[in-house]
């Protein structure tokens, strides 16, 4: 069954320090999709990013950058010189053919930044 | 605009009580989800459905009911039998093949007490 996994519950940094938020997936699947969305505190999940299992080059969007790597099942997400704006749950999810493509979501990280 | 719309934002309900929350789109998507979100529990998945008429048992379906006669909605009822249901609730839509071409998009939640 596939299943994702975010070790952190919760990151504190100040404001400029960069953060890495952790994703490590399962799946048996060959061709997946794998998503970050960011739920500040209004709750709506806004979507981040979408990546399928065959391009594993990594992706820069502003402050924002994606590592994704097959080998060790990981998709972590670094936000470089960290805002206040960034305070938020972050949630790393999974989809594949098995599982009917229905998104599976991590546990999420809590992301609060000090300014 | 097209979204998700779901109502309403926050919904009060005296323990032995159906209540039933709404969750309407515009974008034509085939696929539409109930989650329920817990604290430090992510995104759990109660009922999706595929297909208009057509619905299928989440993780944590017990409790919890769902019809799809539109398209265009997908209401999920909580029923005195869900021995806790006070969460946050999202729902979502997709086109079938979530990640092919696009991600799953989210309604901005309800928020359920028990009183």
């Amino acid at each position: 069954a596939q299943k994702v996994t975010q070790a952190q519950t919760e990151i504190s940094v100040v404001e400029k320090e960069d953060v890495t938020l952790d994703c490590v997936y399962e799946t048996r699947d060959t061709t997946y999709y794998l998503f970050w969305y960011k739920q500040p505190p209004s709750g709506e999940l806004v979507f981040l990013i979408r990546r399928n299992s065959f391009d594993e080059q990594n992706e820069i969007s502003g402050r924002y950058s994606w590592n994704f790597q097959k080998s060790t099942s990981s998709f972590n997400f670094t936000i470089t010189a960290s805002q206040v704006v960034d305070s938020a749950v972050y949630f790393c999810a999974l989809s594949e053919a098995r599982g009917s493509y229905i998104p599976t979501f991590g546990r999420g990280t809590s992301l609060i930044v000090h300014p | 605009d097209g979204g998700i719309t779901q109502s309403p934002k926050y919904l009060f309900r005296k323990e032995g009580q159906n209540v039933t929350l709404s969750c309407e789109q515009n974008l034509n998507h085939d696929a539409m989800y109930w989650y329920r979100q817990d604290p430090g529990q992510g995104l759990r998945l109660i009922y999706y459905s595929q297909i208009v008429n057509d619905f299928q048992k989440g993780d944590i379906a017990e409790g919890y009911s769902v019809s799809r006669e539109k398209k265009e909605s997908f209401p999920l009822t909580v029923t005195s039998a869900q021995k806790n249901p006070t969460a946050f609730y999202l729902c979502a839509s997709s086109p079938f093949f979530v990640g092919v071409n696009t991600e799953a998009f989210f309604g901005q939640g309800t928020r359920l007490t028990v009183v």
